[in-house]
């Protein structure tokens, strides 16, 4: 079956280091991947979208790495701070078209202490 | 975000009752998504719309029913909610014009509790 695994624990970073999320996927060949940061009640907001012939994607102090003969991503924050603290999703499209939905991942909490 | 809004933010109802949950945008999109999260489950797709005449079920529709009734707005019912449809649902939507077809836009959501 198709499955989309996160750190379920959640994870706690020192201000001003990098934190780095894991998204490991089995029996999916997406043709992209997506991470989304959501906050306590609210909605998830999307971050950063990668494809499969990408191995790197960055935007500001995030970047995401792609590893599809591994089957995973990687999603970093540089020089992290307390307003990084939130849940980070990774999201696939079952279908690899993504107009159908996507499937999530149960979501990484991370925590940045100052 | 605030082009993609949900009402009621929050709903308490009884088992057995029927209730719907609305989900309006202004951000144009053709596809319209709902989703629901519950605790260590992650979001699961129940209803997907690629327009007015075109409606799909995802993961989990067994219980639920959606409307289209126009290409911003987009219902969710349940029939005759039970308890274990106590839930967090989001609406979603997404743009298929666009570079970006595949990124999903989320509403505040609308945390339902079914006694």
């Amino acid at each position: 079956s198709q499955k989309i695994e996160q750190n379920s624990e959640a994870l706690n970073i020192q201000e001003g280091k990098t934190a780095t999320l894991t998204c490991n996927y089995t029996n999916y060949s997406p043709a992209y991947l997506q991470w989304y940061r959501q906050d306590p009640g609210r909605g998830p907001v999307f971050l950063l979208l990668i494809r499969e012939n990408e191995k790197e994607k960055r935007k500001e102090r995030l970047k995401v790495t792609f590893d599809t003969t591994l089957k995973q991503s990687l999603f970093h924050i540089t020089a992290s701070q307390p307003a990084d603290s939130a849940t980070y999703l990774c999201a696939l499209s079952p279908s690899g078209g993504g107009a159908d939905g996507l499937t999530f991942g149960k979501g990484t909490h991370l925590i940045i202490q100052p | 975000d605030a082009d993609v809004t949900q009402t009621p933010r929050n709903r308490i109802t009884k088992t057995g009752k029927r209730i719907m949950l609305e989900c309006s945008q202004t951000k144009g999109h053709d596809r319209m998504y709902w989703y629901r999260q519950d605790p260590g489950l992650g979001l699961r797709l129940i209803y997907y719309s690629f327009d007015v005449k075109d409606i799909n079920k995802g993961e989990i529709s067994d219980g639920y029913s959606v409307s289209r009734q126009a290409q911003a707005k987009f219902s969710l019912s349940l029939e005759s909610a039970i308890p274990n449809q106590t839930a967090l649902y989001f609406c979603a939507t997404s743009d298929p014009q666009g570079g970006t077809q595949e990124t999903q836009y989320f509403g505040p959501g609308t945390r339902l509790l079914v006694l």
